[in-house]
């Protein structure tokens, strides 16, 4: 098993670009999350998605779209990229425990970011 | 004020000592996660335990439900050992997602 796979891993932006960050998983999750994280911080969800056709935002959604067509992936587009956008992203799934808890956490290397 | 909080922000030890991080929280949780991010930036799952004590090799965490604490223990630190450790809970209200707290940088040195 591959795990959580993330692309790219590095990628530089100019201000107004966009892009689509991919990150496929090989492990059947239900719980799928993108998370960004600037430096010296924690870890803030963007977006998260509990199946198939169903996402919903985190704390920081601004700026940021994303889709669950299928289990396996879930991509997160940035549109018109900001400065601001500047950060390590990660993708990060997990399986799906009773009465809507979730097990392990699975994360991607990371994206590094950098919007100029 | 942060719902996550982790002491120490930074911790340098010399190798072979015991090693504690704590995290203390104050919501309801229904689990609490330890996460270790290595330098190079990728981020493994150590623990996850919404109860007691769970061990794994060198690693030991403990959770009081209670209290609102969780500490992670190294026995014997390593270099390698050298990582942020991230505490990070699901709360009650919040399903599926988790909060994080800020993260506890550590430096073995050898």
């Amino acid at each position: 098993n591959a795990g959580v796979t993330q692309t790219p891993k590095f990628r530089i932006l100019k201000i107004g670009q966009s892009m689509t960050l991919q990150c496929t998983q090989d492990m059947n999750h239900n719980y799928m999350y993108w998370y960004r994280q600037d430096p010296g911080m924690g870890l803030k969800l963007i977006y998260y998605s509990v199946g198939a056709g169903i996402t919903d935002k985190g704390e920081v959604p601004n700026g940021y779209n994303v889709s669950r067509s299928t289990t396996e992936d879930f991509p997160l587009r940035l549109e018109l990229a900001a400065p601001s956008q500047t950060s390590v992203y990660f993708c990060a799934s997990s399986y799906r425990m009773g009465q809507g808890s979730t097990g392990e956490l699975f994360f991607g290397e990371g994206s590094r970011l950098t919007v100029l | 004020k942060n719902e996550v909080e982790q002491s120490p922000q930074n911790l340098t030890a010399q190798e072979g000592e015991f090693i504690t991080i704590n995290c203390s929280y104050s919501v309801g949780i229904s689990a609490l996660h330890w996460l270790q991010q290595h330098p190079g930036g990728g981020i493994v799952s150590l623990f996850m335990l919404s109860s007691g004590k769970k061990k794994h090799g060198r690693l030991i965490a403990t959770i009081n439900i209670q209290e609102k604490h969780s500490s992670l223990h190294i026995t014997a630190s390593h270099p390698r050992d050298s990582a942020v450790y991230i505490c990070a809970v699901r709360k009650e209200t919040s399903g599926s997602r988790l909060t994080f707290g800020e993260g506890t940088q550590l430096t073995v040195n050898p």
